[in-house]
């Protein structure tokens, strides 16, 4: 049963600290995303790949937030520093995304447990 | 856990009862569209997708309709049952070419027995 995998499930950490998330995607998948999720923003896009590559970042505060795709069996988020404003749930979610010509994209996401962080 | 903001709109269906969920999305050139369930301390899973060039698409127990002039989206659920409760998001890709899937706000499903 092919999932996508997230660890950690829980982080606790104190604001000032490394936070370091993985995501294993689903195996054949070429787009990997990397979502928040808080109560009063709801799901929050920061960043996905396609075949590895970095497509979009915009929604990810650069100067303590990246993300990488190593190889294609691993995407990480680092924090650092981490502060309490960044608790939240992080999702990945992997997908095969097909563009059909002039008419867009289709595509399934399936998501993973997400890691849920909480900065002290 | 929570996965949703504290004003959160619900929807209570009586079992049994069919469910409709709506959804409104900004952008006019958004050409695709999926729902998704989200069940407290889970993932959200896909439901059910639609193109622009639809307006309507049905699956199991579930039908997505889809209303470009009014920029709308429903989600019908047949005879709804007690694992139908969860959080329903619906999805818009508002640029063709990209994959930026941008999520509502979500609404809470509570089904009674």
């Amino acid at each position: 049963d092919a999932r996508v995998t997230q660890t950690p499930r829980h982080k606790v950490t104190e604001m000032g600290q490394e936070v370091t998330m993985r995501c294993q995607p689903i195996l054949g998948h070429n787009t990997v995303f990397w979502y928040r999720q808080t109560m009063m923003q709801g799901l929050e896009l920061l960043a996905y790949f396609r075949n590895r590559a970095p497509l979009d970042d915009s929604g990810m505060p650069k100067d303590r937030f990246s993300a990488e795709m190593p190889d294609a069996t691993l995407a990480t988020l680092k924090i650092q520093p981490s502060e309490p404003r960044d608790s939240a749930v992080y999702f990945c979610a992997s997908g095969l995304v097909r563009t059909r010509g002039a008419r867009g994209n289709t595509g399934e996401l399936f998501f993973g447990e997400g890691s849920r962080l909480t900065v002290l | 856990g929570e996965s949703v903001g504290l004003h959160l709109p619900t929807l209570s269906v009586q079992e049994g009862d069919n469910s409709i969920i709506n959804c409104a999305y900004s952008n006019s050139a958004s050409d695709y569209f999926i729902w998704y369930k989200q069940e407290s301390g889970k993932g959200p899973q896909f439901i059910i997708d639609i193109r622009s060039n639809m307006d309507k698409r049905q699956g199991q127990r579930v039908t997505v309709l889809l209303n470009k002039t009014v920029k709308h989206l429903s989600l019908q659920i047949a005879a709804t049952q007690p694992g139908d409760s969860a959080v329903y998001f619906c999805a818009e890709n508002p640029s063709s070419g990209t994959y930026k899937y941008i999520f509502g706000t979500g609404t809470r499903l509570k089904v009674l027995a």
